[in-house]
């Protein structure tokens, strides 16, 4: 299985800061005919169920706030908010998907 | 836009089976355009991918629960199943039913999730 590691465990950002979680892979998810990295991003918050924010790394999911950006490629992967907002207070998860079984990250809990 | 709900017992004694039920609706579960899945969720913890099936019937089950797990469709209703044979407080969680578009990876979207408890 790919494990997937996500650091920090959780994290402090002031409003209207710069948040950044990083996800390690224990394998690269680069998919070499195509390029692309099979790597998603969730947030999850109290009481809900993840909601979906970046695909292939860097693509973020229609609906998205543009402050959400992702990075990365092969094994080290970043997620990153622009400007830190109230609402943005949330568990974030990375996933795998570039073999079965699907894995996810630890979990990074944002707080204000 | 699919909307996933997921329904089934909240408790279950250990050894028993966990059964429940994930009902589709804006989309149909003989669409090629999905794999239809779960993933569960212990409380306060992380997220494990169980399963999915394809319109087709074909599965593709986790390896570390892949003894224990049946995925099923009912087309019939629109719906698609989880059973979890054996079940021991560990399998105490949330679990979400979620749709993983076309051949991708992804989840999304997710029902809204249901607790089950393991307990005597």
């Amino acid at each position: 299985d790919i494990v997937m590691t996500q650091s920090p465990d959780s994290l402090a950002v002031s409003l209207g800061e710069r948040a950044t979680i990083n996800c390690k892979s224990s394998q690269s998810v680069l998919f070499s005919s195509n390029n692309k990295n099979y790597l998603a991003w969730y947030q999850q918050k109290p009481g809900q169920p993840p909601k979906l924010l970046i695909y292939w790394a860097s693509t973020r999911e229609s609906g998205a706030p543009h402050r959400f950006s992702g990075s990365g490629s092969g094994t080290d992967f970043t997620l990153t908010i622009s400007s830190l907002q109230a609402e943005d207070v949330a568990v974030y998860y990375c996933q795998q998907y570039y073999n079965t079984p699907y894995t996810f990250g630890q979990g990074t809990k944002l707080e204000i | 836009q699919v909307q996933l709900q997921e329904s089934g017992p909240g408790l279950v004694k250990p050894s028993e089976t966990l059964s429940l039920t994930c009902t589709v609706s804006g989309g149909s579960v003989t669409s090629g355009s999905y794999f239809w899945s779960w993933i569960r969720q212990p409380p306060g913890k992380g997220l494990e991918w169980i399963g999915y099936i394809y319109f087709t019937g074909g599965t593709n089950y986790n390896p570390s629960l892949k003894s224990r797990v049946t995925i099923s469709l009912d087309t019939s209703k629109n719906q698609f199943s989880l059973k979890l044979s054996s079940v021991t407080a560990a399998d105490t969680a949330f679990y979400y039913c979620a749709t993983l578009p076309g051949r991708t990876g992804w989840f999304d979207p997710w029902g809204q999730g249901t607790l089950v408890t393991v307990s005597s």
